[in-house]
């Protein structure tokens, strides 16, 4: 079956714009996560949504970062007021359950001009 | 701090080879510890996961040892092949489980025929 996918797949934008990433999970999987790749450094951990459980928002590094989930489909990470060092790559992944393996979507390449 | 350390340098070795790579922690203590292989362009795939009170864990060519005195792991893909060139990421859970995820920067694995 399909795996998880994310768009767009690149993001050129101006200092100051507000951008949204989008992500689909694998269907049926009930838990989803962001993570931010940095160049040259190892994903830090965003965002969790577990079904209608409340998110653990603990990763997010500031209030200009949020995310929402509809249900246990789509979600979509935006980020307001884009700083030059939100630049890194957007990774989504979803899991069957809570504490099981995540499966990774290809990322989006946020560059902030 | 707290963080994870694996060889920023890449590591190149000769077909038919054993490669080894190397995580380091410091300041957690994980219930597991998660090895991930991820190619250029893409998210990180899931390999194998080790229990702390597992010392060694196995699945075909890949081999990972858990030294939770030594706060590392080990992990070994024997007789390498070119297609196995790619970055490989150690990555845990410091509240415990494997939902938020801390990911190492990764090591760079290329074998060359």
């Amino acid at each position: 079956g399909a795996g998880v996918s994310q768009s767009p797949s690149n993001k050129v934008t101006e200092k100051g714009k507000d951008v949204e990433l989008r992500c689909d999970p694998i269907s049926g999987h009930t838990a989803l996560y962001w993570y931010r790749q940095r160049l040259g450094q190892g994903l830090e951990f965003l965002i969790y949504f577990q079904g209608n459980s409340a998110p653990d928002k603990s990763g997010l590094p500031s209030d200009r970062f949020s995310a929402e989930r509809t249900g246990e489909s789509v979600s979509t990470l935006t980020i307001q007021r884009t700083q030059q060092e939100d630049s890194a790559v957007y990774l989504c992944a979803s899991s069957l359950r809570s504490q099981e393996t995540q499966y990774f979507g290809p990322g989006t390449r946020l560059l902030v001009l | 701090s707290q963080k994870i350390e694996q060889n920023s340098e890449a590591l190149n070795i000769q077909e038919g080879k054993t490669a080894t790579l190397t995580c380091n922690y410091t300041n957690y203590s994980p219930a597991y510890l998660q090895w991930y292989r991820q190619d250029p362009g893409r998210g990180p795939v899931f390999l194998l996961l080790i229990r702390e009170n597992e010392k060694e864990k196995r699945k075909e060519r890949l081999k990972v040892t858990f030294d939770t005195t030594l706060k590392q792991s080990l992990f070994h893909i024997t007789a390498s092949q070119p297609a196995d060139s790619a970055t490989y990421l150690c990555a845990l859970d410091p509240s415990g489980g494997y939902n938020k995820l801390i990911f190492g920067a990764g090591t760079r694995l290329a074998v060359h025929p």
